[in-house]
């Protein structure tokens, strides 16, 4: 069954905001931080920010003057909004939940849950 | 420093033994985790902590460390590895954000 749903708009013009939510159906919302990643078409694996139940959030230096991350608690749904945007955001956005140990000896985080995923494209 | 590097392609005979490995600072104090890609699908995570493989997980896949060097073997490969293999890890600088390897490419021959 779908465990993590997320749907947006997939095709922006340069200078729009993009807005995608994923909401999610499996186990216990808070405990655990939810993140945004994406992949460029052809490319590697970006991590953008997380947030946990509270609204606590992390950020991507590289991304953090154009993300926020927001949680509705209520829905069981986080939100990411990317401002901004150029052909260069162009990518497969994916939302996951963070598992992690710590404090550890070693610590380790994982993402063991993901979306399906949600296209964008940012073209004029 | 906040870049895992992965040689960016590795090919393995149907039945072999495959490593593939992911070297960063960030290794030192914390394990990586391993995720599998197969074209148009999202990753599935095949290996987290010290070496715990997720529920569904085949036991041919395997993690180990040493030093700033996380390794990801397959014994006995078979066709459906071939993928896009990640690793990842938290930034060891800030501790606040993650950095995804670069990506091995896994050729079953």
């Amino acid at each position: 069954q779908v465990q993590l749903q997320q749907w947006g708009a997939g095709l922006l013009k340069p200078s729009e905001t993009l807005s995608l939510t994923c909401a999610v159906y499996v186990g216990s919302f808070s405990g655990y931080y939810w993140s945004w990643i994406r992949q460029p078409p052809g490319k590697g694996l970006e991590w953008i920010g997380e947030i946990n139940h509270s609204g606590s959030t992390n950020y991507n230096p590289s991304l953090k003057s154009r993300v926020t991350i927001s949680v509705d608690t209520s829905k069981n749904q986080f939100s990411l909004k990317l401002s901004s945007v150029t052909a260069a955001d162009t990518a497969v956005y994916y939302c996951a939940r963070v598992r992690y140990a710590v404090p550890a000896a070693t610590p380790y985080w994982y993402f063991d849950l993901w979306g399906r995923g949600t296209l964008v494209t940012v073209s004029s | 420093s906040s870049e895992l590097t992965q040689d960016p392609a590795v090919s393995v005979a149907l039945g072999q033994t495959v490593r593939i490995t992911c070297q960063g600072d960030s290794l030192r104090s914390s394990y990586a985790s391993w995720y599998q890609q197969k074209p148009g699908q999202a990753p599935v995570l095949v290996i987290y902590g010290k070496n715990d493989r997720p529920s569904g997980i085949p036991d041919r896949f395997s993690g180990s460390s040493s030093g700033n060097t996380a390794s990801l073997t397959i014994t006995g490969a078979q066709a459906e590895d071939e993928a896009d293999y990640y690793c990842n890890s938290r930034d060891s600088s800030s501790n606040h954000f993650y950095v995804f390897g670069t990506g091995t490419k896994v050729t079953v021959l």
